[in-house]
């Protein structure tokens, strides 16, 4: 079956503009995760989606960062007037429901350059 | 604050023998810990984990180990095999909360 998938697999911006990355999670989980990976660090918790509410949006680094989910599916994180240090590789994942919390399966990423 | 560290970011190890990788946690609030592994151009895929009530488990070639009081754990693999060089992500979380912490990962090169 189809695993996680995430567009664009890279995206090349110029700072101050806006980007929005998809992930479609895998059919029938309902848990949804977003994680950053910078480069030479660990991956980094942003947000967490079951279903659609966003019950901990604590990882999100400032107001520029917003994410939302539709129909339990499809999400999108939308980073604006993006600064440099917003390069990162953008990693969604998701879990089915009933599936342990720490058993998240990830997609491949999204390679973000903010030049 | 990194609250998991893996302080080997690389490791080469002869094919056939035995690979250490190694994780340390300052959080003693962590209780649920696991490997993730990770191939170029792809996500992370779950390895193996341990919860804090175990100080040991093991998975065919893969046995993670749990020392609380150190705050400290492994995965070692045995034998080494050439599909297991990868990057090696540590992760820990608190009981019901969704939240994974990560290591910085330590890239594993089996030698043939």
């Amino acid at each position: 079956g189809a695993g996680v998938s995430q567009s664009p697999s890279n995206k090349v911006t110029e700072k101050g503009k806006d980007v929005e990355l998809r992930c479609d999670p895998i059919s029938g989980h309902t848990a949804l995760y977003w994680y950053r990976q910078r480069l030479g660090q660990g991956l980094e918790f942003l947000i967490y989606f079951q279903g659609n509410s966003a019950p901990d949006k604590s990882g999100l680094p400032s107001d520029r960062f917003s994410a939302e989910r539709t129909g339990e599916s499809v999400s999108t994180l939308t980073i604006q007037r993006t600064q440099q240090e917003d390069s990162a590789v953008y990693l969604c994942a998701s879990r089915p429901t009933g599936g342990s919390p720490y058993e998240q399966y990830f997609g491949p990423g999204t390679r973000l350059t903010v030049t | 604050d990194q609250q998991v560290k893996q302080n080997s970011p690389s490791l080469s190890v002869q094919e056939g023998r035995i690979s250490i990788l190694n994780c340390d946690y300052t959080n003693s609030m962590f209780d649920y810990f696991l490997w993730y592994k990770k191939y170029p151009a792809e996500g992370p895929t779950f390895l193996i984990s341990i919860s804090s009530i175990k100080d040991k488990n093991e998975d065919g070639r893969f046995t993670v180990f749990l020392n609380k009081s150190a705050k400290h754990l492994s995965l070692h693999i045995v034998p080494s095999q050439p599909g297991d060089s990868a990057v090696y992500f540590c992760a820990a979380s608190t009981f019901g909360n969704e939240k994974l912490t990560f290591g910085t990962g330590t890239r594993l090169t089996i030698i043939p």
